[in-house]
Parts: C-alpha cells; structure tokens; sequence
C-alpha cells in the first residue's frame, strides 16, 4: 500500500509568490491533517478535515493560508502571497476514524521562501 | 489544554548503551491517547507505537519498550542496545480524542545520537 504522498519535496520560491502544497492521504483513510514544523515552534497542526470537510482550522496562522480538499484522495495547502517566515517542513497525514486513531505521516514538502 | 513535554532536548550515548526518552503529558480528558513517532536524518515521520489511557501494561517490541504511568503522567520510551541507525529525533504526541479524528499535540522533540 502507498504511503501519504507529498508533492513537491522541495520548493524554493521568492517573498509574494503563490505556493500550493499538495496531498495524497491514504486510500480509505477518511482523516487528513497538515502540520507545520519550525525550529522555533516545533510541530503544530494547521487544519484538518474529516471526511473531505474542515473540521477545525485555528492553526492556520493567518488568511494568507487555505487548505481544501476537494475529495477523498486529494488536499492542497495553499499560501498567498509567500512571505521568508513561511519557510518551515509542511507534512501531511492521514489516519483512519477508527479506535486506533494512529496518523500516518507523509515525508514533507521543504518550503524556502526567499 | 493539552501539553506534552519532552524534558531532554538532546541525548547522546555510545553503541550498546540502554537509553530512556522521557515524556510528560497533561490533558483533561479521562480518554486519551498517546504516541511516539520517529524521525530520523531523512525527515520523515515514523509511527513507531500508540497507547490508549486505559492501558498502562508496558510493551516490549523487540529493542524498544514503552512504560506507561497515569499516576505519573508520563509514557517514557527506552531503546535497549541502541545502535547508530537509532539517531533520530523522538517526538511523545497526544491525542484527546478518538471520536473526532482530532488533532496531535506534540512535544519538542528528543535528539538522540548514538556515537560507534
């Protein structure tokens, strides 16, 4: 079975540009969740969705960050305009709403933003 | 709120030493469950075990084991023998709720090297 699928690994862009992340959670997995790992703040949940819907999204740090997921095997976290404090580890995983609740990690996309 | 704390920012040990990683957790909630997950050089986040709150029965998987305490609110990891390719940064998370699909709270994280 596939892992949580991350794309890009890598992205280097400049201050003001428009930067999608994109997700492809688990098949079956019905939970999907975007982290954000700093050095400064560690690893802290953006938002996350159940079941295609947001379900709780008070650690998008500002407007300029939108998350959707238009269906069960695709997510996109978007930042507009990019601005250098942006530049951190996004990961995304998903886990299934059973009682063992374990989420899997996708291997992160590397923001620069410059 | 929930808080997990990792006290030990980084651990260094030699090849074959037994070391402890160290969690600490706070939560409200009677149901809760906890994790710990790996990540090495590579980057990526490795699961490695859950425990749910009305467990506290230790687990043993192989060099790794995991000790539970409700009394103590912590769910401290110890790799046995450890060995180079276990440097990695060790991260204790916790989960209130199973219902909700909710969110991880992590600690800070443990830099474990283990030196040849």
């Amino acid at each position: 079975d596939a892992g949580v699928i991350q794309s890009p690994r890598h992205e280097v862009t400049e201050m003001g540009q428009e930067v999608t992340l994109r997700c492809k959670p688990i098949s079956g997995h019905n939970s999907l969740f975007w982290y954000r790992q700093t050095m400064m703040r560690g690893l802290e949940l953006l938002i996350y969705f159940n079941n295609n819907v947001p379900i709780d999204d008070s650690g998008m740090p500002e407007d300029r960050f939108s998350a959707k997921m238009p269906n069960a095997s695709f997510s996109t976290l978007k930042i507009q305009p990019s601005e250098p404090r942006d530049s951190a580890v996004y990961f995304c995983a998903s886990s299934l709403r059973t009682i063992k609740n374990i989420q899997y990690f996708g291997a992160g996309t590397r923001l620069s933003v410059l | 709120a929930q808080k997990v704390t990792q006290a030990q920012t980084e651990i260094s040990v030699v090849e074959k030493e037994d070391v402890t990683l160290d969690c600490v957790y706070e939560t409200r909630d009677t149901t809760y469950y906890l994790f710990w997950y790996k990540q090495p050089p590579s980057g990526e986040l490795v699961f490695l075990i859950r425990r749910n709150s009305f467990d506290e029965q230790n687990e043993i998987s192989g060099r790794y084991s995991w000790n539970f305490q409700k009394s103590t609110s912590s769910f401290n990891f110890t790799i046995t023998a450890s060995q180079v390719v276990d440097s990695a940064v060790y991260f204790c998370a916790l989960s209130e709720s199973e219902t909700s699909g909710s969110r991880l709270t992590f600690g800070e994280g443990t830099q474990l090297t283990v030196n040849p």
